[in-house]
């Protein structure tokens, strides 16, 4: 596709329960980015990729959250036994490898935990 | 820690008027301005982006400044046009190289009404 493609949209879960939100960035794109974005709030860096290695994970809140890029292009973020308070908007993004300010969001996955 | 101060929080302002938001930061090793637009929806998308070596800088009715002194980058949108009603957000970061973090405002909501 031209842009890049999250998947599910709208996930709502029960807390406890483990979600995968799956990211497909722009061909070509060697770097990726997940940012998790609050209502009212800017996004916030979680973790980011240089092809299939995961170069920094200093903004994972927490070991139940992971992320992975086997391939170096589709992205999955796992979140272990979801809490209330991981409810939010995952939003993936993609760049050039050496243009960081020309990111490209997805348009989100919203995770709702119950 | 709120690295990037944004503000006002919302902002109406009248066609053909001027929109101006501001942004302060903490980290003197930032050094890269980004401007980013989100309409309902979407994700957040590249508008404009200054590095401190420069004052300004002009893109059709966008214009950013900067003040490096006062740690202070503002965003002018000129002749404001009801379709610029949008989400916008600062972000700054160290580098624009990958693996370089985006650090983003809480946003501002524009509204320009006809």
């Amino acid at each position: 596709g031209a842009g890049v493609s999250q998947s599910p949209r709208y996930k709502v879960t029960k807390r406890g329960q483990d979600v995968a939100l799956r990211c497909d960035p722009i061909s070509g794109h060697v770097s990726l980015y997940w940012y998790r974005q609050a209502l009212g709030q800017g996004p916030e860096f979680l973790t980011y990729f240089n092809y299939e290695a995961q170069q920094d994970k200093s903004g994972l809140p927490n070991d139940r959250f992971s992320a992975e890029r086997p391939e170096g292009s589709i992205s999955t973020l796992t979140i272990q036994r979801t809490e209330q308070r991981d409810s939010a908007m995952y939003r993936c993004a993609s760049s050039k490898r050496a243009r960081i300010g020309e990111l490209f969001f997805g348009e989100g996955s919203r995770l709702t935990v119950l | 820690q709120q690295q990037v101060k944004q503000s006002p929080q919302s902002l109406i302002v009248q066609k053909g008027g001027i929109s101006i938001i501001n942004c302060a930061y903490e980290n003197t090793a930032f050094d890269y301005f980004p401007w980013y637009q989100q309409f309902p929806g979407k994700g957040p998308a590249l508008l404009i982006a200054i590095r401190p070596d420069v004052s300004e800088k002009k893109e059709g009715r966008f214009t950013i400044s900067f003040n490096k002194s006062a740690k202070q980058f503002s965003l002018h949108i000129m002749d404001s046009q009801p379709g610029d009603s949008a989400t916008y957000f600062c972000a700054a970061s160290i580098g624009e190289t990958s693996g370089s973090r985006l650090t983003f405002g809480e946003g501002t909501q524009l509204t320009v009404n006809p």
